[in-house]
């Protein structure tokens, strides 16, 4: 069965830090890979996708994420976190193989503190 | 706001009783899927909608759940016998078919089963 593994359950950082989000998925074959973000009190919102092409992709508020098919890693990277990036952070992989579905990591709950 | 919504947001019952969530999704999606997320945990895939046809269900799915999504364009998620064990935040979201598919939640329905 597919799994995502995402490393860091709770991240804690100050304002400006760098940030690396770590997320390791089991599957071989093809996968699309998607970052979703949920700030407080509000729904899950897509962050970035991969499907196909270069393998470094960027999403939005200055958030990129590197496909390493080797590593079978999809790390979430931003260069300097602020206050508003406080969220939980999910890593999501499809297998087209084996349907529609996407299957999530367990979240990375991310502080940063001003 | 035409994103994915749903309703109720919150619902509270007692053991036993049957329940029933709703979902819209965006008006141009014909793909529809329901997850379910417990605390600490990423959402999980329960079924999925193309149209009115149901194509893929979980083992999660047990026989007191049932979704319909009768023309293809709202559905409905029904839990009966509700169990305390069932007690979790049950998203939705939708999609366009294709290649490249990206999934929009909405905000979910948190579920406490007394």
């Amino acid at each position: 069965a597919q799994s995502v593994s995402q490393h860091n359950h709770h991240v804690i950082l100050s304002e400006a830090a760098s940030l690396e989000l770590g997320c390791n998925y089991s599957y071989g074959g093809t996968v699309n890979l998607f970052w979703y973000v949920q700030y407080p009190g509000q729904h899950l919102q897509l962050l970035l996708k991969y499907f196909s092409g270069d393998p470094l992709v960027k999403g939005i508020k200055g958030f990129e994420a590197e496909f390493i098919k080797s590593k079978f890693s999809f790390n979430l990277r931003k260069p300097s976190v602020q206050w508003s990036d406080t969220a939980e952070y999910f890593c999501a992989v499809n297998a087209p193989e084996y349907g529609n579905k996407l299957v999530f990591g367990a979240g990375t709950i991310l502080r940063v503190k001003s | 706001d035409t994103g994915v919504s749903q309703d109720p947001r919150h619902k509270i019952t007692k053991r036993g009783q049957n329940v029933t969530f709703r979902c819209d999704p965006i008006s141009e999606h014909n793909r529809l899927y329901w997850y379910r997320q417990t605390l600490g945990q990423g959402p999980e895939f329960l079924t999925y909608f193309q149209n009115e046809a149901q194509l893929e269900k979980s083992r999660l799915l047990s026989d007191r759940f049932s979704a319909e999504r009768p023309k293809g364009s709202f559905s409905t998620l029904e839990i009966q016998r509700t169990e305390q064990g069932d007690s979790a935040m049950y998203l939705c979201a939708s999609s366009l078919a294709g290649g490249r598919e990206t999934q929009y939640f909405g905000p979910g329905t948190r579920l406490l089963v007394l």
